[in-house]
């Protein structure tokens, strides 16, 4: 089935560690985003990529670092710089294609399960 | 930045009985899109309504419907006839077209209960 694969599910890191999380994509999404998720703060924007090799920063980009070497990938790197990582991060993906004879895009982002990041 | 603002923290319904979570943006633009997204205790973010500001008439999805007022920039959820799996986080969610800035904002979410 089509969907958004993020991995691992939990994870737990010690301070002054870098941990990487995965996001794999197969419904041949253009754009991709990561969103940090705390508790009353809804979801804010880390970075987005609308294609490969280039992505830009969102609100609280300091302390992470992404890639997008392939399309259907998009990991999300959490350094040690980060001073608060432990959160819940969710990872999204969306078409740019509008639809056939210039119909427009419907918009809407695509989900992935998320990660639970703790540190110790 | 455009933002998204929902005022209520927290909701609660009785079953069968009908709430509307309100839901504020601020924005420049005359075309882009707004949804509504439902977390489960699951955390799964699954979509329940979309709006194009382009359209004038209300979105509706079953049970599920808005009212999008443009030149106010309010889009409030109306959940009828609620049921005990309607409870979850509810976000309000702003997106500019794909071809302006690409990125997708998110309120703060509000925490609906139902009551049987």
């Amino acid at each position: 089935d089509g969907g958004i694969t993020q991995s691992p599910k939990y994870l737990f890191r010690k301070e002054g560690q870098n941990v990487t999380l995965s996001c794999e994509q197969n419904l041949n999404h253009d754009a991709m985003y990561w969103y940090r998720q705390d508790p009353g703060q809804g979801l804010r924007l880390i970075y987005y990529s609308q294609i490969v090799n280039d992505f830009q920063k969102g609100d609280i980009a300091e302390g992470y670092s992404v890639s997008r070497e392939k399309k259907e990938s998009f990991p999300l790197t959490v350094t040690s710089a980060q001073k608060n990582p432990t959160a819940f991060y969710l990872c999204a993906s969306t078409s740019l294609l509008t639809g056939l004879a210039g119909g427009r895009n419907t918009g809407e982002l695509f989900f992935g399960e998320g990660s639970r990041l703790t540190v110790l | 930045a455009q933002t998204v603002t929902q005022s209520q923290p927290e909701m609660s319904v009785q079953e069968a009985e009908t709430v509307t979570l309100s839901c504020t943006y601020d924005t420049s633009e005359s075309d882009y899109y707004l949804f509504w997204y439902k977390q489960p205790p699951s955390r799964q973010m699954i979509l329940v309504i979309r709006q194009e500001a382009y359209k004038q008439q209300n979105a509706t999805e079953n049970r599920f419907s808005v009212n999008f007022q443009k030149a106010a920039k309010s889009f409030s959820l109306k959940i009828s006839d609620s049921q005990l799996g309607d409870a979850a986080m509810y976000f309000c969610a702003y997106r500019n077209p794909p071809y302006n800035n690409n990125d997708m904002r998110f309120g703060a979410g509000t925490r609906l209960t139902v009551k049987p």
